[in-house]
């Protein structure tokens, strides 16, 4: 069965420090997402990539950058983590591009105080 | 921003009962319309999705109608349960990634 997976359910970060979220997909998907889900605003898209080592902002790339050195894995950083980045982010990765078909993890809340 | 307009932000109904939920765009050039199911703790899941080339689509109780016109298109839930208590999100895709909207949660009541 595909299988997107976060490595946190939950983490708890203190404003300022570096914050990695990972993401592993065991489909061979080309194509990968970083999405944060915010009540009232839905899903707002940060990064993707369509390939190892590519990247391209989404909509809402400040603060934050990612990495991807191998196909299956993708990383979000948070530089210095600030309150408003408090959120649940959501992984998500996909055969075909431009959005078709989007297999999701199941989500990492991040809190920082 | 091009945007993706969702209503309503949250639906009760009875079991039995239809659910519909509205979704909005606004450039003709979307050219992909699909539904995300999303379960509390785990992630969005694809419903049913629909191209601009027809007006409506049906898998099971779950039924898209695409108004290109109108720049609409909906979700309907025929006879709802209570497992389809979820929130659920419209998203459109403009020739690059999907734009969502901002969701509905949708409660089903025994």
């Amino acid at each position: 069965d595909v299988k997107v997976t976060q490595s946190s359910r939950y983490l708890v970060k203190r404003t300022g420090e570096k914050v990695f979220l990972e993401c592993v997909q065991d489909m061979d998907h080309e194509n990968m997402f970083w999405y944060r889900q915010d009540p009232g605003l839905g899903l707002r898209l940060i990064y993707f990539s369509y390939d190892v080592k590519m990247k391209e902002k989404g909509d809402i790339p400040e603060g934050y950058s990612v990495s991807r050195e191998k196909k299956e894995r993708f990383s979000l950083i948070l530089e210095s983590a600030s309150t408003n980045q408090t959120s649940m982010y959501l992984c998500a990765s996909s055969l075909q591009g431009f959005g078709e078909k989007l297999f999701f993890g199941s989500g990492t809340q991040l809190s920082v105080l | 921003q091009q945007q993706v307009k969702q209503s309503p932000q949250s639906l009760i109904v009875q079991k039995g009962g239809i659910s519909i939920i509205n979704c909005a765009y606004e450039n003709t050039a979307f050219d992909y319309f699909p539904w995300y199911q999303q379960f509390p703790g785990k992630g969005p899941a694809l419903l049913i999705a629909i191209r601009p080339d027809v007006s409506e689509k049906k898998e099971g109780r779950f039924t898209i109608s695409f108004n290109k016109s109108a720049k609409q298109f909906s979700l309907h839930i025929m006879d709802s349960q209570p497992g389809d208590s979820a929130t659920y999100f419209c998203a459109a895709r403009p020739r690059g990634n999907l734009i969502f909207g901002k969701g509905t949660k949708l409660s089903v009541k025994p």
